[in-house]
């Protein structure tokens, strides 16, 4: 299996809601990210897990909560969301020390 | 601080054509430049990388060439197709992470 997988696809949440968002890869990857992609830009870093540690958060609001259940599966939480916090959420995975990121398909999220 | 500078921000060319898409960046200590390509609504796709200890790399139509003198790298698609169409980033790798050049929208009309 050579793919990162990502559910949900579409989210659409108010500004109260909890929602929590799944990233899950059997690659063998101990190095999972999060990232954040607005409409025509680049994808930017939230999140960085290795060997299910958070080893990078790129000063994220707390309305963001990583988590790391195991070496297979990322997940982030979502509370008291803001509407420009709209946005393609990117999952992808890297073997450690290595270079190479591989991507989900992404959740579109849209916060109301 | 960490930079990756992408040119041009839109590129149309006819199909047949080539494209180069050049990129700069800021720390000499980078040693790897994935580039992606993203076609609208789907994910960020891997289409060649190359590492500082190589200067040219190439995969069928795509080719990437690394300058660490100047600090710059260069994509460069032959014979375009339309599928080729899509956003392409580029990216250098900072310490634990990549940065992202602002991206290029490549058209390409038959």
């Amino acid at each position: 299996d050579t793919e990162v997988t990502q559910t949900p696809k579409h989210l659409v949440m108010g500004m109260t809601n909890k929602k929590s968002l799944k990233c899950e890869q059997h690659m063998g990857h101990r190095a999972m990210y999060w990232y954040k992609q607005k409409a025509k830009k680049p994808p930017e870093l939230m999140f960085v897990y290795s060997y299910e540690k958070l080893s990078i958060n790129e000063s994220v609001p707390s309305r963001f909560s990583p988590e790391c259940p195991n070496s297979s599966l990322l997940n982030l939480h979502l509370h008291a969301l803001q509407p420009e916090d709209s946005a393609l959420y990117l999952c992808a995975s890297s073997q450690l020390g290595a270079d190479t990121q591989y991507f989900g398909p992404g959740t579109r999220l849209t916060v109301l | 601080g960490e930079n990756v500078e992408q040119h041009p921000s839109t590129l149309s060319v006819q199909e047949g054509d080539s494209a180069v898409i050049k990129c700069t960046y800021s720390d000499s200590a980078s040693n790897y430049f994935p580039w992606y390509k993203q076609e609208l609504g789907k994910r960020p796709q891997l289409i060649i990388d190359i590492r500082s200890n190589v200067g040219e790399k190439k995969d069928q139509r795509i080719a990437v060439t690394l300058n660490k003198t100047a600090k710059h790298f260069s994509l460069h698609i032959t014979e375009t197709q339309p599928e080729d169409s899509a956003v392409y980033f580029c990216a250098a790798r900072f310490t634990d992470k990549l940065i992202f050049g602002t991206g290029t929208r490549l058209q390409v009309f038959p």
